[in-house]
């Protein structure tokens, strides 16, 4: 079955630290991967996307992802969080045969000061 | 660019009366537009596929009587909630593809709140 496991439903972190949010995902085919953010009430922003290549990707507002094949997983990291990252993170699955996407449950991201 | 917007952001309807929902790409067509249902504190539940000028695909579970999307134009996907329902209170969100292969970016509109009394 595909899916997208995000296992950490909510994250607290002080501003300056570092941060990683976690996304492991099932799929049948060549994953195509993405982090979304979603602010409250408001839609979702593609963060970054990695369909092949370098396992590294880097995206925008200074966040990265690592596509690790061997561990189904595709996390999300930031060297150091500014309290205006609060938000929720989408990771979600897609494929070059197919339009469209498989989100995670999300994972709430807090920023104390 | 690559802008997607919603109308209304929000609106409150009495059961048993329709509500429509439009969905616009601003500045791209959209040869694809999806509708997409999340719940309070919960993940996008992809409702259905839509492609300018022909019928949509619904997601299993989804009522189509129910849900009726219509993508008139390569800009406008509209969702019409026919005889709303406590239970249909949600917050839907579409989102606008340039394309129709893997891997093309979906743009997100910010979402509409429905709320059914």
């Amino acid at each position: 079955a595909q899916s997208v496991t995000q296992p950490d439903i909510h994250i607290t972190v002080s501003e300056g630290a570092s941060l990683e949010l976690r996304c492991n995902y099932s799929y049948g085919a060549t994953p195509y991967l993405f982090w979304y953010v979603q602010s409250p009430g408001q839609g979702l922003q593609l963060l970054l996307k990695y369909f092949s290549g370098d396992t590294l990707v880097q995206g925008i507002k200074g966040f990265e992802a690592e596509f690790k094949r061997s561990q189904s997983s595709f996390n999300l990291r930031k060297p150091s969080v500014h309290w205006s990252d609060a938000a929720e993170y989408f990771c979600a699955v897609g494929g070059y045969n197919t339009d469209k996407l498989i989100f995670g449950t999300g994972t709430r991201l807090q920023v104390f000061p | 660019g690559a802008v997607v917007s919603q109308h209304p952001s929000w609106v409150i309807c009495k059961s048993g009366t329709s509500v429509k929902i439009e969905c616009r790409s601003l500045d791209f067509q959209a040869t694809t537009m999806f509708w997409y249902r999340q719940f309070p504190k919960q993940s996008l539940m992809l409702m259905a596929t839509s492609n300018e000028g022909s019928k949509a695909t619904y997601e299993q579970g989804v009522e189509k009587d129910k849900f009726l999307i219509n993508h008139a134009s390569l800009t406008l996907s509209t969702l019409t909630v026919t005889s709303a329902h406590p239970e249909d209170s949600s917050f839907y969100i579409c989102s606008a593809s340039p394309g129709t292969s893997g891997g093309v970016e979906q743009f997100f509109g910010p979402g509409t709140r429905l709320t059914v009394l």
